[in-house]
């Protein structure tokens, strides 16, 4: 069965220092998302993507963050100057095209663990 | 802002006992989705209910929604110890109509023996 992948699965990184984390969408999905989980909380929604755009980000979601899809299978988040308070599980997630756009279930990958000291 | 709750947040029970698992959102939405996470994992999809009413089904766990209400419910019939996990309810959050999901802050869920 297809599913989202995610690398590294875990990353650490001082703070300052700028990290990508990559994404590899299920293959005839459109939509794309970032989430991360602070551990022991909530999931939090950070952006959504289509046809090389974003369509919406979070308040979290500063100008420290971008999101790319550098070429058909990659999805990819960077945070350029990380803080103490970006680590969390990183989830990326994907859907494919529903009757009303985004209404089908999103997939989510494994998580990558950014841990920044 | 669209704010989803779930309540209770710590469930621990019995195998073969039944309970149930509310989720209360705060705007007009009518999707609602309801995710698995076992601990260290990913979130599993289980349902997705996209209607007034709309009741779905799989093994011992039966979901719905009831869009007037603004609130699902996730009912867990003769648990057993596999069901153990963390379930979050997620609201499609309106009206852009993105994909941003609002997330519950979870339940989870501990079965005994």
């Amino acid at each position: 069965e297809p599913e989202v992948t995610q690398t590294p699965s875990h990353q650490v990184t001082q703070m300052g220092q700028e990290v990508i984390l990559r994404c590899v969408p299920i293959s005839n999905h459109l939509y794309f998302y970032w989430y991360r989980q602070i551990l022991g909380q909530k999931v939090e929604f950070l952006v959504s993507f289509y046809n090389n755009e974003i369509s919406e980000k979070s308040e979290i979601f500063d100008d420290q963050f971008s999101v790319e899809r550098p070429d058909g299978s990659n999805f990819t988040l960077k945070i350029r100057s990380t803080k103490l308070e970006d680590s969390a599980m990183y989830f990326c997630a994907s859907s494919a095209p529903g009757q009303w756009f985004f209404t089908d279930t999103q997939y989510f990958g494994p998580g990558t663990r950014l841990t920044v000291l | 802002e669209l704010k989803v709750e779930q309540n209770p947040l710590f469930l621990s029970m019995q195998e073969g006992k039944n309970y149930t698992i509310y989720c209360n959102y705060s705007t007009t939405s009518d999707r609602l989705y309801w995710y698995r996470q076992d601990p260290g994992k990913s979130l599993e999809s289980l349902f997705v209910l996209l209607s007034n009413g709309a009741v779905k089904q799989e093994g011992r766990l039966m979901a719905s929604l009831d869009t007037k209400a603004r609130l699902s419910t996730l009912h867990i019939t003769a648990a057993v110890h596999d069901l153990s996990a963390t379930y979050f309810c997620a609201v499609d959050s309106p009206p852009s109509n993105t994909g941003k999901l609002i997330f519950g802050q979870g339940t989870t869920l501990q079965v005994k023996p």
